[in-house]
């Protein structure tokens, strides 16, 4: 099945600090979303992006799809950025299920 | 608009003993799924509902979870008899027919 790799596994930042995620999926997907599991344990929609490039504030993402990756980018972090961040895909005639990453966990200091 | 809501919030129970754990997808999505994360692993699908009828339950790990969805819209997963290994987080998603997945709190089962 397809396989989904993130990178780095772990990550601290000191806050107004950028950062990037990486998601490598080894095969061709039809779903792709990044998700960020609060410190309650919700996850947290933060896109979906199956190609492309798409923005929402501080976070932006882009999914370039024919080299099978996807990258997140935190600006000007802050504390309430910590937690885990998941990527996960929908293999291209999977039907709809997601296959996660094993996360990247972010923890952001003042 | 509400979200996913799942109930309980946490579970504790004995091995052997019998849990169902409820989800509410958001009002009008055909497409509802389970997923769960055990300890210290990866979060894994479970199965997959259009409406009332199973799409894919290739995650099901054996015959001890059984999925409804009477009606097609809240879904139940019962868990009978309960072991050790079921521990963990179980996640409730639903979805439009394409697009993105909102995922439910969890419902955090503890099996002593």
């Amino acid at each position: 099945g397809i396989q989904v790799e993130q990178s780095p596994p772990d990550l601290i930042l000191q806050e107004g600090a950028n950062s990037t995620l990486r998601c490598n999926f080894s095969d061709s997907v039809n779903n792709l979303q990044w998700f960020h599991q609060n410190p309650w344990g919700q996850l947290i929609n933060l896109f979906y992006i199956p190609s492309g490039t798409k923005q929402n504030g501080r976070l932006s993402a882009t999914t370039v799809a024919t080299e099978r990756y996807s990258l997140l980018y935190i600006s000007s972090s802050q504390t309430t950025d910590s937690g885990v961040y998941f990527c996960a895909v929908g293999p291209a005639g999977g039907y709809n299920k997601l296959i996660f990453g094993a996360g990247t966990r972010l923890a952001v200091h003042p | 608009e509400a979200g996913v809501t799942q109930f309980p919030s946490h579970s504790v129970i004995e091995k052997g003993q019998t849990v169902t754990l409820r989800c509410d997808p958001i009002s009008g999505h055909d497409n509802l799924y389970w997923y769960r994360r055990v300890m210290g692993k990866e979060i894994k699908f479970l199965l997959h509902f259009v409406k009332e009828s199973k799409q894919d339950e290739s995650g099901m790990p054996n015959n001890r979870f059984l999925a409804e969805r009477t009606g097609g819209t809240y879904s139940t997963l019962k868990v009978q008899p309960a072991e050790l290994e079921d521990s963990g987080v179980y996640f409730c998603a639903s979805s439009p027919p394409l697009g993105t997945q909102y995922f439910g709190p969890g419902t955090r089962l503890t099996v002593l």
